[in-house]
């Protein structure tokens, strides 16, 4: 149980197109879901919270315009990568939370991003 | 602000020699403590976690313990094998927030 899905796994996309990625809970309702960013040999960086119905909450240097993030239903959040630059370039990572009894974040599988 | 380090970043062993990797927080006020694996290109698998009112949690070969007064936590992997390779990242929950803050994890290779 408590499966978490992203799509797409890996994308390569033109500079200043945009890029959508899907995170979904595949068996239990998440009240919140997490992005994280990690380049290359840093850590895992949290990007924001967002909880269903409601805006996100940005991390401190992450521009909410840039990188919107839909979180409409209790099992999917969308992370969309706006006019996307090469500095954009990273591994995204979902994480959900909402299993009864437990605030334990159940992470995806991750989508590389490259921006040529 | 929680700052979470892990020594060494990179651990190179032969099959079956019994291992440990540090992880450092600097604030004591951890809510809770988790043991990460993640394999390159891919997503977190969570291995233990740790309560704050918990010293040690063990999962098969694996150990973890959490000492807050140190502000320190230790993964101990018994009899490690080369499906063990891996990058194992620390993270830690603040008290009264959500958020995980990870250290940047330490590469551990084990060799046949």
């Amino acid at each position: 149980g408590a499966v978490v899905s992203q799509h797409p796994s890996r994308v390569i996309c033109k500079s200043g197109t945009s890029v959508k990625i899907e995170c979904r809970s595949l068996d239990f309702q998440a009240t919140t879901m997490f992005w994280y960013r990690q380049f290359p040999k840093q850590s895992l960086m949290l990007m924001a919270t967002s909880n269903e119905g409601s805006k996100a909450t940005y991390e401190q240097g992450v521009e909410k315009d840039k990188f919107l993030i839909n979180h409409a239903s209790l099992t999917l959040s969308t992370l969309t990568v706006t006019s996307a630059h090469p500095e954009d370039s990273s591994f995204y990572i979902c994480s959900a939370s909402g299993v009864a009894g437990t605030d334990t974040q159940y992470f995806g599988p991750g989508t590389r991003l490259t921006v040529l | 602000k929680q700052e979470v380090t892990q020594i060494p970043a990179a651990l190179s062993v032969p099959e079956g020699e019994n291992l440990v990797l540090n992880c450092s927080f600097t604030d004591s006020a951890i809510y809770n403590l988790q043991w990460f694996r993640q394999d390159p290109g891919k997503g977190l698998t969570s291995l233990l976690l740790i309560q704050s009112s918990q010293r040690e949690q063990t999962s098969g070969r694996l150990n973890a313990s959490l000492d807050k007064s140190s502000g320190r936590s230790t993964l101990y992997i018994a009899a490690s094998q080369p499906g063990d390779s891996a990058t194992y990242l620390c993270a830690g929950v603040q008290g009264g927030s959500e958020k995980l803050v990870f250290g940047k994890g330490t590469k551990l290779t084990v060799n046949p």
